[in-house]
This record gives C-alpha cells, structure tokens and sequence, in this order.
C-alpha cells in the first residue's frame, strides 16, 4: 500500500524565519515520484518541486529546498526567509507505479507578519 | 504559459441534479487526471484518462462518469447529486515520463450540492 504522512497539522511561524515541512512516505515501488504542492487560500494546486527514486541529491531553488532521504522515507521541504505569501496549505504526494497521486493530509502553514 | 483550464469555477446545484464540469489540459499533455477534494481534506483521485481511454479509476462513485474527447478535453459527469458531493473538483493535465510525471492542476472547480 501507498501511504504519505504529514505530522504537522499546523505550523506557525514569523516573518523571516526558516521552516521545515516534514513528509514521510511508504511505497513498495522502487520507482517513485515525489511532489510537493502548495494550496494557498485561494483554492488552487501549485507545482513546487519533484523528485524521482533513483535521485537522493538535494537542492536549492531560491528560497526552497529539500531533503530526500530513502533510507528514513522522508521527503522534507524547506522555506528559507518565510513570507508572509508563504501562508497556505502544503501537500506531499507521492506517485508509484499507479500512476496517481496520493496525498498526505497537508500542513497549514502561517507566516505572521 | 498555457495551463489546465477548468470550468466553471463555481456550480451551485440542488439534490439529485446532476453536473458536468469541463476540463481543458494544458496544450501537448496527453494524461488527464480528475480529483475531489472535500472541506479540510487531501485530493483523492478520481479517474484518469490516457489518449482519450481511461487508464485508471480511483473511488469515484457509479454516479459519476467522465470521458476525454478527440480534442483532448474532459468532461466529468455527475447525476443524482447528493449533499456530501459538495467539493473541489481539480483536473490535472500530464506529459507522463516526458516530464517527470508533474501532474499540473487547473483551478479547479467549486461544487455545493444544496
């Protein structure tokens, strides 16, 4: 079975500060993609970023980065320098040899200003 | 840059009535995907379509059938509409392997079954 967790309900954070948004995934497969999206309140689903099974490097997009690591199942995502636009609902998905994604419960995040 | 056009944005519908929510994928894409989303819950996967044929089914009730046309649009049909139908239906367009399998979503549709 396909299973992502996302512990953090809710994280609160201020303006400025770095943030951690944790995934832990389980699959079978040994071919996989991992995604993060962001759901603002606005309602829409947005891209962030991916990465595939076979690709443990981590990396730095501007203010985002993450940290794959197959060994602990976890795909974490960092914000760098919070802001307030950051504010939203963020989901970790993974997509095995199904084909579909299936999402953690997502972690709502709010940047104070 | 095109993306996932869906409509409409907002559908407000009685009991037992029935729905169709559009989808156009982004031009190129040839998977389309179609998900519900309910109040305060993750996206659950519906179906999806690959070439116009299905290629996958999720827990998506008898009530609802979906298709995708020779333009590469999707319709997503629903009849006999019940309260707890009331969601945000996303459809999402993919180039498959060609592109990591980056599942890129419209804005989706708001549904509320009165």
């Amino acid at each position: 079975a396909q299973k992502v967790t996302q512990a953090q309900t809710e994280i609160s954070v201020v303006e400025k500060e770095d943030v951690t948004l944790d995934c832990v995934y389980e699959t079978r497969d040994t071919t996989y993609y991992l995604f993060w999206y962001k759901q603002p309140p606005s309602g829409e689903l947005v891209f962030l970023i991916r990465r595939n099974s076979f690709d443990e490097q981590n990396e730095i997009s501007g203010r985002y980065s993450w940290n794959f690591q197959k060994s602990t199942s976890s795909f974490n995502f960092t914000i760098t320098a919070s802001q307030v636009v950051d504010s939203a609902v963020y989901f970790c998905a993974l997509d095995g040899a199904t084909n579909k994604l299936i999402f953690g419960t997502g972690t709502l995040l709010a940047v104070q200003p | 840059a095109a993306g996932v056009i869906q409509s409409p944005r907002h559908l407000i519908k009685e009991k037992r009535e029935t729905a169709t929510l559009k989808c156009y994928p982004i031009p190129r894409h040839d998977t389309v995907y179609w998900y519900q989303q309910g109040p305060g819950q993750d996206p659950q996967f519906l179906i999806s379509f690959y070439e116009k044929m299905q290629s996958d089914k999720g827990s998506i009730p008898d009530r609802f059938s979906a298709q995708q046309f020779s333009d590469y649009h999707s319709e997503l049909n629903m009849s006999s509409l019940e309260l707890g139908d009331s969601a945000l239906y996303f459809c999402a367009s993919s180039l498959g392997l060609q592109e990591g399998n980056i599942q890129y979503f419209g804005a989706g549709t708001r549904l509320s079954v009165l």
